[in-house]
């Protein structure tokens, strides 16, 4: 079946600091890619998708590729802000929405 | 943008009560409400989907006269944890999307932690 492995956390970075979680996936057919974002005390909100090999989703300066061959949709930000600390979760939409375990990242000032 | 409303956030109970979550949607019509289950250091774990005015669809595993889900209007689904016992303890969360939506346009509750003594 459907599967994503994310990166363990927690993460805890500087601002400004390079922003790299890495997601993978396994999955039947092509499935669109996601990585959703929960700031605290939050739902789960959309962060970017990608629905092709080889799309790249950006969003707030987040950036994540669709490989294929790799099969991989890893995360990353240039330069991280103390607002980015949330938790993300990397997800899959195939016959159903699967997801990660979350990737709780804490940026200091 | 639209938004998934969650109730309450946080609840105890002592065990072999049952314990009602709210899902509500506030500016949309939620044809599909799915509920999830995550434990900690783990990925949101599909429960049910809900169809207003239909019976749910439960995945397997998932004991359907414990987690009993509601979904009679279109815009409020509920889940109630039957005779609750503390390996019930989790964080619960919805989501919920309008007719013919694709998972781009699904919405998410804020969750409810639950706590079984």
């Amino acid at each position: 079946g459907d599967s994503v492995t994310q990166m363990e956390g927690p993460v805890t970075l500087s601002e400004e600091a390079f922003l790299t979680i890495n997601c993978t996936y396994t999955a039947t057919g092509y499935p669109s890619l996601f990585w959703y974002v929960q700031y605290p005390g939050e739902g789960l909100q959309l962060l970017l998708k990608a629905t092709k090999a080889d799309d790249k989703g950006s969003n707030k300066g987040f950036e994540a590729t669709y490989r294929k061959e790799t099969t991989s949709f890893h995360l990353e930000k240039g330069s991280v802000q103390v607002s980015d600390s949330a938790v993300y979760f990397c997800a899959l939409s195939g016959s159903r929405l699967t997801f990660g375990e979350g990737t709780q990242l804490t940026v200091n000032p | 943008g639209a938004v998934v409303s969650q109730h309450p956030s946080w609840v105890i109970c002592k065990s072999g009560t049952s314990v009602k979550i709210e899902c509500r949607s506030l500016d949309f019509q939620a044809t599909t409400m799915f509920w999830y289950r995550q434990f900690p250091k783990q990925s949101l774990m599909l429960m049910a989907t809900s169809n207003e005015g239909s019976k749910a669809t439960y995945e397997q595993g998932v004991e359907k006269d414990k987690f009993l889900i509601n979904h009679a209007s279109l815009t409020l689904s509920t889940l109630t944890v039957t005779s609750a016992h503390p390996e019930d303890s989790s964080f619960y969360i919805c989501s919920a999307r309008e007719s013919g939506e694709t998972n781009e346009k699904l919405f998410f509750g804020s969750g409810t932690q639950l706590s079984v003594l």
